[in-house]
């Protein structure tokens, strides 16, 4: 059971604006940086974000993140189909010094 | 550029151990800026971070809890790889096995790279 909480799916059309959103605690979310992963179907993950809101070289500026207490969101604005793919989130937790993911969120670009 | 690269079997009996290794390339093991991390995933439980090593003057190790008995991580810097072993395996142990590394001493800990995977199934 992951002590990250995302929703399992999301969705959206081409254009449109779609948050997915992670819940944590105060050891996790609420002490340390959150990023965030891409995984198409058979790839490994892929970073997408870090240290909360920081976005790595090569991933479009339509995606941003964003990080208040003990809960981060996902934006990905301008969606486009490619966009499909599914999104976690992830942080150290100091209680239990682990690696802590999110259950993932599928989106899906109707 | 950085590539890890996995291997090891693909079918595991019960209660005997699983073992995989990464071969890192674009990189040293010893690497100060950098922590070896295991991450496998399933349905069941998604995405599970199991354990990493890093050098800093000298070797150190981290391990989940829901493994700590079972896991060793191990570090070999003859070949520049980084190893798992996950003993007294079950069923509920299959899933894909990720390697990756973990930037560390930028207060950055993205991992930023994978292996390419390797599917292990627990079964007689």
């Amino acid at each position: 059971q992951s002590v990250l909480t995302q929703p399992p799916s999301a969705s959206g059309t081409p254009g449109q604006r779609v948050t997915i959103s992670c819940s944590g605690s105060r050891s996790n979310i609420g002490s340390n940086y959150v990023y965030w992963y891409q995984q198409v179907p058979g790839m490994a993950p892929k970073v997408l974000m870090y240290r909360n809101d920081e976005r790595p070289s090569g991933v479009p500026d339509r995606f941003s993140a964003s990080k208040s207490d003990t809960s981060a969101s996902l934006a990905i604005s301008g969606l486009r189909s490619e966009d499909e793919a599914d999104y976690f989130c992830a942080a150290w937790d100091d209680g239990l010094s682990v690696w802590m993911f999110g259950g993932g969120t599928k989106l899906t670009v109707l | 550029q950085v590539q890890l690269q996995q291997s090891g079997p693909g079918l595991v009996k019960p209660s005997q151990t699983l073992s995989l290794t990464c071969v890192i390339s674009g990189d040293s093991v010893s690497s100060d800026r950098a922590a070896w991390n295991w991450i496998r995933q399933s349905p069941s439980r998604g995405l599970e971070w199991l354990g990493r090593t890093w050098y800093k003057s000298k070797w150190s190790y981290d391990y989940a809890v829901s493994v700590k008995s079972r896991i060793t991580v191990t570090p070999d810097t003859s070949k520049n790889q980084f190893s798992l072993h996950l003993s007294s395996v079950t069923p509920d142990d299959s899933a894909v096995y990720y390697c990756a590394r973990e930037d560390v001493g930028y207060g950055n800990n993205q991992f930023a790279f994978w292996g390419q995977g390797t599917l292990v199934t627990v079964s007689s």
